[in-house]
C-alpha cells in the first residue's frame, strides 16, 4: 500500500523557520518525482517545490523561491521541505505528492498545517 | 508559466443531472491534464489523468475531454457523494492547477 506521511508543521511566528518531513512507502522513492503543494485555508490548491528522482533538479514557485529548499533522502524514503523566511500568507496545509506523470501515478500525504503568526 | 482558468466557480445541481466542468490552459498542453475531487479536510482524490483515463476504482460517471488547451470534466450522472471541490490539474511544465470548482448538492 502508498503512504506517504507528512510531519513537521505547527504554529511559527513571522520571519521563522520550519521544517517540513514526507516519508513514505509502498512504491520505489527514487522512481518517482515529488512535489509539495499548499492549500491556505479555504482557498485552492497552490503548487509550490518540485525534485526529481535523483534530488539534483528541484524548482520552485516564484512565491517560495529564494525562501524554500526541497530535498530528498533516497536513504531514508524522504522528502523535506525546508521554509524559512515564514510570513503569514504561508499559512496553509501543506501536501507532499509522488508522480509518475507519464504513467498517470499521482500519490498524496493527508497534509501537514503550518500556521504563521504572532 | 501555464495559467489554467476553471469554469463555474460554484454550481449547484440536483442528483441525476450531467454536470461539466471546464478548463483552459493559457498555452497548449497536449493532454497532460490531471481532474481532482477534494472534501473538506481531506487530500485531493485523483479522478482522470492525461485528460480522458479513469483512474481504477473512479466510478465511470466520470469522464474527462479534451487536448491542447481546452478540457472538461463530465459526471453524467450527480450523486450525492459527488459534492465537493474539483481541480484540473496541467503537468506538462511543473504543475498548475484551476482555482477550482464547487458542486453542491440542490
Amino acid at each position: 500500500e502508498v503512504q506517504l506521511v507528512e510531519s513537521g508543521g505547527g504554529l511559527v511566528q513571522p520571519g521563522g523557520s520550519l521544517r517540513l518531513s514526507c516519508v513514505v512507502s509502498g512504491f520505489t522513492f527514487s522512481s518517482y518525482e515529488m512535489n509539495w503543494v499548499r492549500q491556505a485555508p479555504g482557498k485552492g490548491l497552490e503548487w509550490i517545490s518540485f525534485i526529481d528522482g535523483s534530488g539534483t533538479s528541484p524548482y520552485y514557485a516564484d512565491s517560495v523561491r529564494g525562501r524554500f529548499t526541497i530535498s530528498r533522502e533516497i536513504t531514508k524514503n524522504s522528502l523535506y521541505l525546508q521554509m524559512n523566511g515564514l510570513r503569514a500568507d504561508d499559512t496553509a496545509v501543506y501536501f507532499c505528492s509522488s508522480a509518475i506523470t507519464v504513467s498517470g501515478l499521482f500519490y498524496w500525504g493527508q497534509g501537514a498545517l503550518v500556521t504563521v503568526s504572532s | 508559466d501555464i495559467q489554467m482558468t476553471q469554469s463555474p466557480s460554484t454550481l449547484s445541481a440536483s442528483v441525476g443531472d450531467r454536470v461539466t466542468i471546464t478548463c483552459r490552459a493559457s498555452q497548449t498542453i497536449d493532454t497532460w491534464l490531471a481532474w481532482y475531487q477534494q472534501k473538506p479536510g481531506k487530500a485531493p482524490k485523483l479522478l482522470i489523468y492525461k485528460a480522458s483515463a479513469l483512474k481504477s476504482g473512479v466510478p465511470s460517471r466520470f469522464s474527462g475531454s479534451g487536448s491542447g488547451t481546452e478540457f472538461t470534466l463530465t459526471i453524467s450522472s450527480l450523486q450525492p457523494d459527488d459534492f465537493g471541490n474539483y481541480y484540473c490539474q496541467q503537468y506538462t511544465t511543473y504543475w498548475t492547477f484551476g482555482q477550482g470548482t464547487k458542486v453542491e448538492i440542490k
